[in-house]
């Protein structure tokens, strides 16, 4: 009865592969959202979409690019991974733009 | 730009002794000041959402209030299990929902 999930939880690659990451919620919510958080715990907002329209691009590299299948899925491809995307990556809904986020349990990433 | 500071940064209490942490806020036409719990390795957890300065909220050992500058959570008779990093953040016009750095609590027994 998880309510946002994420997969992977833990994922370890080599700089200049490219990657994804899963996430699912089933709380029936218009809007999802990816976070980065880095060593320092920061957690920075990097994409939001609400009804698989994409509301914000923080600056973030192109590199990054969000797809929303549907309303319940929001994934993150990575292309071209380097040191510095080591972080923590969180994927959050809410019932609309501006309400309470539910965050998923993360995905650690660590770029070698 | 929005802002969100909190402070202290960290913060060691022995159990049973209150404190209160602070969150600061600048965000643009708020529509909502939230506080969070994060637990180690795992996602930020709602506990409290705030949309009009004097509103309170309470929680078990948990009290938010909101003024038109910040934000408290004051924390009565803690206990170990209340040792986390809590995280307030700010949602205004423009989609913006920034969060502050944290406060790292440690409840010693």
């Amino acid at each position: 009865d998880t309510a946002v999930s994420q997969t992977p939880k833990y994922l370890v690659t080599q700089m200049g592969n490219d990657k994804s990451i899963k996430c699912e919620q089933n709380l029936g919510h218009d809007t999802m959202y990816w976070y980065k958080q880095d060593s320092k715990k920061f957690l920075k907002i990097m994409f939001s979409y609400n009804n698989k329209e994409l509301i914000i691009n923080e600056t973030v590299p192109n590199r990054f690019s969000p797809k929303s299948p549907d309303k319940a899925h929001l994934n993150l491809h990575i292309n071209s991974l380097e040191l510095g995307d080591s972080a923590v990556y969180f994927c959050a809904s809410s019932p609309g733009l501006q309400e309470t986020q539910y965050f998923g349990p993360g995905t650690r990433l660590l770029v070698l | 730009e929005d802002q969100v500071t909190q402070s202290p940064e960290a913060l060691r209490l022995q159990e049973g002794e209150s404190s209160s942490l602070n969150c600061s806020y600048t965000v643009s036409g708020l529509r909502g000041l939230f506080w969070y719990r994060q637990d180690p390795g795992k996602g930020p957890e709602f506990l409290f959402t705030l949309y009009s300065a004097g509103e309170e909220k309470e929680k078990e050992r948990l009290k938010a209030t909101l003024t038109k500058k910040e934000s408290f959570l004051h924390i009565t008779a803690p206990k170990p299990e209340d040792s986390a990093t809590y995280l307030c953040a700010g949602g205004g016009y423009g989609q913006n929902f920034v969060f502050g750095p944290g406060t790292r609590l440690s409840v010693l027994p």
